[in-house]
């Protein structure tokens, strides 16, 4: 089976421009979650998204969007960009994360640098 | 506070010696997660336990949902291992997902 995976691998975006991630996750999995990683705040969940719906959403700012297709395929969207928004950018799907029995499975990431 | 707290925040240990990373949470949740990432970013999931031990290889881990608190150990460590370890909860509201700040651990030939 394939594992998720994450396009494109880098980027760098300049202050105020816009920006959209991808993740395919593994066939059969109905539920992508994003996540962003810095230097000082660590992991933070970014939100959810099942079969569609966006499920669960973390404390970011408005600027951070995203959504999910029917092929389970999602993209998340940053506009507006800030310095701080420079981070590792993760997603992982799973057949249902808030399920005991399903772990999740984490893409290699985006790093994005916003200059 | 954090909602998940690790320790310690850096290890480093010689080839060979028996390691404990402890991770320790004061919300409600529904399963816990270690996680294993290694330079470069990828993460890989390690374990998801909602109570007693699991054991994989030389990897242990083990919760204690009366504590709020869990472990993982690592037998016979090896200089492979070295790799940042981070523990993560499912909030049990499904609202939310907590991170401990990870655990960057060494080891030493």
């Amino acid at each position: 089976k394939a594992g998720v995976t994450q396009t494109p691998r880098y980027l760098i975006k300049t202050r105020g421009q816009q920006v959209t991630l991808s993740c395919s996750p593994i066939s059969g999995h109905r539920s992508v979650s994003w996540y962003q990683q810095t230097p000082g705040q660590g992991l933070q969940f970014l939100f959810e998204y099942f079969s569609e719906t966006q499920r669960n959403k973390g404390n970011f700012p408005g600027r951070f969007s995203g959504r999910q297709f029917s092929n389970s395929r999602s993209e998340m969207n940053v506009s507006t960009l800030e310095l701080g928004d420079s981070a590792l950018y993760l997603c992982a799907s799973s057949l249902d994360p808030y399920l005991v029995t399903y772990e999740q499975y984490f893409g290699p990431g985006t790093r994005l640098t916003v200059t | 506070k954090n909602e998940v707290e690790q320790s310690p925040q850096n290890l480093t240990a010689q080839e060979g010696e028996f390691i404990t990373i402890n991770c320790s949470y004061s919300v409600g949740i529904s399963a816990l997660h270690w996680l294993q990432q290694h330079p470069g970013g990828g993460i890989v999931s390690l374990f998801m336990l909602s109570s007693g031990k699991k054991k994989h290889g030389r990897l242990i881990a083990t919760i204690n949902i009366q504590e709020k608190h869990s472990s993982l150990h690592i037998t016979a460590s090896h200089p492979r291992d070295s790799a940042v370890y981070i523990c993560a909860a499912p909030s049990n509201t499904g609202n939310q997902f907590y991170f401990g700040t990870g655990t960057s651990l060494t080891v030493i030939p």
